[in-house]
């Protein structure tokens, strides 16, 4: 069974600062997924990933197979960013089991 | 835009009663998730289906079932809901396919048992 830690497990940061969350996983994975999730529930996710570096707007994911790590960047971070982010992984031969890191915390202030 | 939608946001049912949970999909997908997310453990895997009228039990499957009648229709039973089953539930869908599985959530129903 794969295991999947995020750090930090909170954060608070000021608005425009720079913010990166880690994931490590233990086992072999086929692709990782950076979700968001905001307070009241729904989950959206922000990226799926297998190998090297994504980039959307001020978000930045990157992955680095061989060290079974993973990072989330956000440029430039803003009050609306502040959510929870989680960071799952899809076992190699899995189409759908995911495994969960129990999330970051995010708070921006302005 | 891909829609998973779940029925009821907030529930309160009282022990003992079924529950019923329902999930729609608008974008034809094979798969669909039931999860359930508590503080401190993260999201947890309760049932998953591939396919209408197929099922696999997740990690946590004790208490619950689920139907697909339907592709686009994904439900979660408790049959007698307890009190240790308060928690908030998520579906979710995703399309099997070369590009990956992106996986897309409802918005979550938060179920209290009284």
């Amino acid at each position: 069974k794969n295991e999947v830690e995020q750090s930090p497990q909170n954060l608070t940061a000021q608005e425009g600062e720079f913010i990166t969350i880690n994931c490590s996983y233990s086992v072999g994975i086929s692709a990782l997924h950076w979700l968001q999730q905001h307070p009241g529930g729904g989950i959206v996710s922000l990226f799926m990933l297998s190998s090297g570096k994504k980039k959307h707007g001020r978000l930045i994911a990157t992955i680095n197979i061989q060290e079974k790590h993973s990072s989330l960047h956000i440029t430039a971070s803003h009050p609306r960013d502040s959510a929870v982010y989680i960071c799952a992984v899809r076992g190699g031969g899995s189409n759908y089991k995911l495994t969960f890191g129990k999330g970051t915390l995010l708070t921006v202030n302005p | 835009d891909v829609k998973v939608t779940q029925s009821s946001r907030y529930l309160v049912k009282r022990t003992g009663e079924k529950v019923f949970l329902e999930c729609v999909q608008d974008m034809d997908h094979e798969n669909m998730f039931w999860y359930r997310q508590d503080p401190g453990l993260g999201l947890r895997l309760i049932y998953f289906s591939y396919d209408v009228k197929m099922k696999e039990k997740g990690d946590i499957p004790e208490g619950y079932s689920v139907s697909r009648e339907k592709k686009e229709r994904f439900s979660l039973i408790l049959e007698s809901a307890s009190t240790n089953q308060t928690s908030m539930y998520l579906c979710a869908s995703s399309f099997v396919g070369h590009s990956g599985n992106t996986i897309y959530f409802g918005e979550g129903s938060w179920l209290t048992v009284v």
